[in-house]
């Protein structure tokens, strides 16, 4: 069955230090992937989306990579805030299906 | 401009009792979903609604039932709710042509 994993449940980083998260999949073969933020007691908020065939998406301060050999994400977050902690998912998606199939999530911590 | 709504935004019900879970979106999307979030199992998709007039199982559609009002509105009933269905509700919608999801505050329901 499809498995996504996100190697940590708790994350803690010290302000200005990139924070890096991990979202590692099986028997899956996803055309888009997709990282949201969560905030306590809130509903997920879209971040970044990265097709199968791009190795590297960024935004800002945000950093995504897809490497479909490793079946793996990393989420990067560079020069880490206090206000950046929160949990964030991933979610994969196959190609021409709507429905996104979600990671348990990582939540991280930036310590001042 | 609102994005999505959910109604209530708790609720306490006794087992067997029913009720039904509210969402709009105001962002005039083609597709909607229901999920539900418990500890260590991240978000599940219930329902969802590709457009007005269809709808199709997710992962965990049992004890569920849904309904697209109309191209803003999407419904989630509980006939006669169990403990099991102990959670945090969120519905989301995206656009045509879109992967993003956008989700809403989330319902707390509690099942006693």
């Amino acid at each position: 069955s499809q498995k996504i994993e996100q190697n940590s449940e708790a994350l803690n980083i010290q302000e200005g230090k990139t924070a890096t998260l991990t979202c590692n999949y099986t028997n899956y073969s996803p055309a888009y992937l997709q990282w949201y933020r969560q905030d306590p007691g809130r509903g997920p908020v879209f971040l970044l989306l990265i097709r199968e065939n791009e190795k590297e998406k960024r935004k800002e301060r945000l950093k995504v990579t897809f490497d479909t050999t490793l079946k793996q994400s990393l989420f990067h977050i560079t020069a880490s805030q206090p206000a950046d902690s929160a949990t964030y998912l991933c979610a994969l998606q196959s190609f021409g299906n709507e429905k996104l199939t979600f990671g348990t999530g990582t939540r991280l911590t930036i310590i001042p | 401009n609102a994005g999505v709504t959910q109604t209530p935004k708790f609720q306490v019900l006794k087992t067997g009792q029913s009720m039904t879970l509210q969402c709009a979106q105001d962002m005039n999307h083609n597709s909607m979903y229901w999920y539900r979030q418990d500890p260590g199992m991240g978000l599940r998709l219930i329902y969802y609604s590709a457009s007005e007039g269809t709808t199709d199982k997710g992962e965990v559609p049992n004890g569920y039932n849904v309904s697209r009002l109309n191209k803003r509105e999407f419904s989630l009933r509980l006939e006669s709710a169990a403990p099991s269905q102990t959670s945090v509700y969120f519905c989301a919608s995206s656009g045509l042509g879109s992967y993003e999801q956008y989700f809403g505050p989330g319902t707390r329901l509690t099942v006693t």
